[in-house]
């Protein structure tokens, strides 16, 4: 059990321009969640794949917003035009069936829109 | 209402302290609680669950549930400073089977030496 793996931690990108972030949940993990948290709020529920099916989206997520679960194993979020608003840390969850709310959580990557 | 609201904070305690964490809900249908512990950059860690009324006690965390009230808990006993961090309440929101879960905005404990 390595844990949830997110990649890049950090990134910094000009207004305007597309940026795609990663997450490996553990292996034995069909639950795959992604949340976005902002300065002083608790994570806010962006999207959640069962296995490769993509199941529920907030309304938070625009359609600039994608995501991908490509045969049920690492993820993809992928922003096109990042805007100044977008500006959080990207957090990935992963569970596995039977373990209601028992979430992992990756370490993160922190969005910063300049 | 917000659906997870919890006391503003922050908290501050002396080491050796009982520090008392408190959470109130608006959706009756909740069937799971949770208190996630958050340290400064880092990303939130489960600390307890909680899925029927009463307390549950985890070494020195103690979780407290009142579905009637709609309120859940946390103490943290013999407080310590590695215990400072922001504490986020969660709940899993009735009728789905997605798992999700709603998050308070998190209180801030420091636990002075």
């Amino acid at each position: 059990d390595t844990g949830v793996s997110q990649d890049p931690r950090h990134k910094i990108t000009k207004r305007g321009q597309n940026v795609t972030f990663r997450c490996d949940p553990i292996s034995e993990h069909n639950r795959l969640y992604w949340y976005r948290q902002t300065l002083g709020q608790g994570p806010e529920f962006l999207t959640y794949f069962q296995n490769e099916a993509q199941l529920e989206k907030s309304r938070l997520l625009s359609d600039r917003f994608s995501a991908e679960r490509p045969k049920g194993s690492f993820s993809t979020l992928e922003i096109q035009r990042t805007e100044q608003g977008d500006s959080a840390m990207y957090l990935c969850a992963s569970s596995r069936n039977g373990l209601p709310g028992g979430y992992t959580f990756g370490s993160g990557t922190r969005l910063t829109v300049v | 209402q917000k659906e997870v609201e919890q006391n503003s904070g922050p908290l501050s305690v002396p080491e050796g302290a009982i520090a008392s964490l408190n959470c109130t809900y608006s959706d009756r249908g909740s069937q799971s609680f949770f208190w996630y512990r958050q340290y400064s950059g880092k990303s939130p860690e489960l600390i307890m669950s909680i899925y029927s009324n009463g307390d549950k006690e985890d070494g020195r965390f103690t979780a407290q549930l009142n579905k009637a009230s709609q309120y859940v808990s946390l103490l943290i006993r013999d407080s310590q400073p590695s215990d400072s961090a922001t504490y986020l309440c969660a709940l899993e929101n009735s009728g789905g089977s997605n798992y999700k879960l709603t998050f308070g905005k998190g209180t801030l404990l420091t636990v002075n030496p």
